[in-house]
């Protein structure tokens, strides 16, 4: 079945710190990808998606680009500030039709001043 | 204003107790879920109705009961509660194919 693997924390940074989160998926064909992320007492909010290979999604500054050869979808953020403190999803949705989302097991991010 | 929305927010109980989580969405959606974020912060999926029919159901014991009486509407009902059950719930919903918007959560704690 499909899965995803990530990075696990957790990590903590100091402010403008480059930010790397690796994730791996395993899937067939071409699934959807995106990353969520939830802050502290919060639901999970939608970060960014790609649902094609070679698509870069990005916002807040942070990006990630399918890349179907490596099976990647690479969380990244030139310079973190510590309102990006929150918990960081990788998440997949398998090509043809189906409605479910498949979690990583979630990265917590502390970035200090 | 808030787009999916679950009662209560936290929810203390003994075991063996019977319990229901609600949640609405106004966000005109036709699919609604039901995931379970374990003590380590694991997100998984449980249940998903679509325009009020069962579309997804996980292997969940069959003490959780969902209830989808409207395509804004969907409930957890929960007989019986164990240790095991105490996590944080969260319900989202999406047009079919599309993002999900999640709720804030129920932490359910069972003593």
């Amino acid at each position: 079945g499909n899965s995803v693997t990530q990075m696990e924390g957790p990590v903590t940074l100091s402010e403008e710190a480059f930010l790397t989160i690796n994730c791996t998926y395993t899937a067939t064909g071409y699934p959807s990808l995106f990353w969520y992320v939830q802050y502290p007492g919060e639901g999970l909010q939608l970060l960014l998606k790609a649902t094609k290979a070679d698509d870069k999604g990005s916002n807040k500054g942070f990006e990630a680009t399918y890349r179907k050869e490596t099976t990647s979808f690479h969380l990244e953020k030139g310079s973190v500030q510590v309102s990006d403190s929150a918990v960081y999803f990788c998440a997949l949705r398998g090509q043809g039709g189906s409605e479910k989302l498949v979690f990583g097991k979630g990265m917590k991010l502390t970035v200090n001043p | 204003d808030t787009a999916v929305s679950q009662t209560p927010k936290y929810l203390v109980t003994q075991m063996g107790n019977d319990k229901s989580i609600k949640c609405e969405q106004n966000l005109g959606h036709d699919t609604m879920y039901w995931y379970k974020q374990d003590s380590k912060k694991f997100l998984k999926i449980m249940f998903s109705y679509n325009n009020k029919e069962l579309i997804i159901n996980e292997t969940v014991p069959n003490r959780f009961s969902p209830k989808s009486p409207d395509k804004a509407h969907l409930n957890l009902h929960i007989n019986s509660l164990e240790l095991g059950d105490s996590a944080v719930y969260f319900c989202a919903s999406s047009m079919t194919q599309n993002i999900q918007y999640f709720g804030a959560g129920t932490r359910l704690s069972v003593l």
